[in-house]
Parts: C-alpha cells; structure tokens; sequence
C-alpha cells in the first residue's frame, strides 16, 4: 500500500541556518510527489511538486526538493530559513485509486525558528 | 481569484447535534475532497467526490456524511457529532485529467464537540 513517512515530528532551527525535512514515501509506480506548508490557521498550499524529468524542484519562498528514487525519497531544502517559515510541513505522494487521484500524506513536520 | 471556501471557520457543538460544514469552489473543477486533521496523523481523507451526484468514502468515513448536488459545492454532514471528531477539518477541490493530483484547500474548519 502506497505511504508516506516523514521521520521528524518536530524540528527546530536557527534564522539564517539551512533547512532540509526529510520525507519518504512507498509508491509502486513512477510517484508524483508533493509538499505543502501549512502557516498557523492557514490551509495548506502548495511548496513544489515533481511529476518526472529533472528530480531537483523548485518552489515558492526559495524552497527546492530532490526526488531520489533510489532511497524513496523527496526531502525539502532551504537554504537559509527566515522566521515566516515556521509552520507545518506536509509531504505527499499521489495515487491512482479506482479512476481517481487521490493524495496520501505523510504526519507533518512541525518547524520552530528561533531569532 | 480562484479559492476553496468553508463555513464556519470555528465551530463548538454538543454531542449529538446535527451540523454542516459547507464548502464551495469557484474554479470548476470536478473532484472535490474532504479532509480531517489530527496531531501526529497528518490529513485523512473523509469522503471524495468525482463529480456531481458521484461520491465515495475514503479512509475515515465513519459517522459522516456529504452530498454534491451542484458542482461547486460539497457539505460535510455530522448526523450525529461525538467527542473523537473534534478535529481541523479541510475541504480541498482539484481538477480532472491524467496528471491532475494537485489539490487547492480551503481555510480549515476547527470543530470541537463536547
């Protein structure tokens, strides 16, 4: 059955320091691949997404992620984090299911950004 | 501008008492989804619907029900609202087509059910 694992409920970093949140997923075909941002009382919106060709993707607010399908993976990158990105981050993979794409998410990552 | 809407934003109920949460999309689109969201579980589709009068359960269906009698709308129905569905709740809506996954959500609804 198709999954998604992301290993860090909880991160914290420095302003200015780099990001990466790590995300796994269990997908038997070629995956579409999502992350989202969830701001505090905000919906999710789209970061990024990697559909197929060059497996490093980039998104809104300076975010990028790389597809290694070797490791099943798809983690976030920043190079530098500002305090506005605290939020919760959620990883996605999307599946096929009776005529339908549906999107199967990973637990979340909780960003805390300290000054 | 092309948005997902939920009504209420904030909700406190009662067990047992019947409610809606309603939800609407201006961008056309077919499918439409609902979503509950919990600490440490992530999003958890409720109920999805392919199209008009078209609806399925998806992975946590019990004690809800919705219904898409128009295009741009789809309620979330709790007939009979208890304690564990004290929940952040999501309505999100997405296109059709072969590569189409992405989805467009709405504000959240914050249920609480005492």
């Amino acid at each position: 059955a198709q999954s998604v694992t992301q290993p860090d409920i909880h991160i914290t970093v420095s302003e200015g320091a780099s990001l990466e949140l790590r995300c796994n997923y269990s997908y038997g075909a070629t995956p579409y691949l999502f992350w989202y941002v969830q701001s505090p009382g905000q919906g999710l919106q789209l970061l990024l997404k990697y559909f197929s060709g060059d497996t490093l993707v980039q998104g809104i607010k300076g975010f990028e992620a790389e597809f290694k399908r070797s490791q099943s993976s798809f983690n976030l990158r920043k190079p530098s984090v500002h305090w506005s990105d605290a939020a919760e981050y959620f990883c996605a993979v999307g599946a096929r299911s009776g005529g339908y794409n549906k999107l199967i998410f990973g637990a979340g990552t909780r960003l805390a950004v300290h000054p | 501008e092309a948005q997902v809407t939920q009504n209420p934003r904030y909700l406190i109920t009662v067990t047992g008492k019947k409610l809606t949460v309603t939800c609407s999309q201006n961008m056309n689109h077919e499918y439409m989804s609902w979503y509950r969201q919990d600490p440490g579980l992530g999003l958890r589709q409720i109920y999805y619907s392919m199209n008009v009068e078209v609806t399925d359960k998806g992975d946590v269906p019990e004690g809800y029900k919705v219904s898409r009698k128009e295009k741009r709308n789809f309620p979330l129905i709790l007939e009979s609202p208890s304690p564990n569905q004290t929940s952040l709740y999501f309505c999100a809506s997405q296109g059709a087509g072969g590569n189409s996954y992405e989805q467009y959500f709405g504000p959240g609804t914050r249920l609480t059910v005492t």
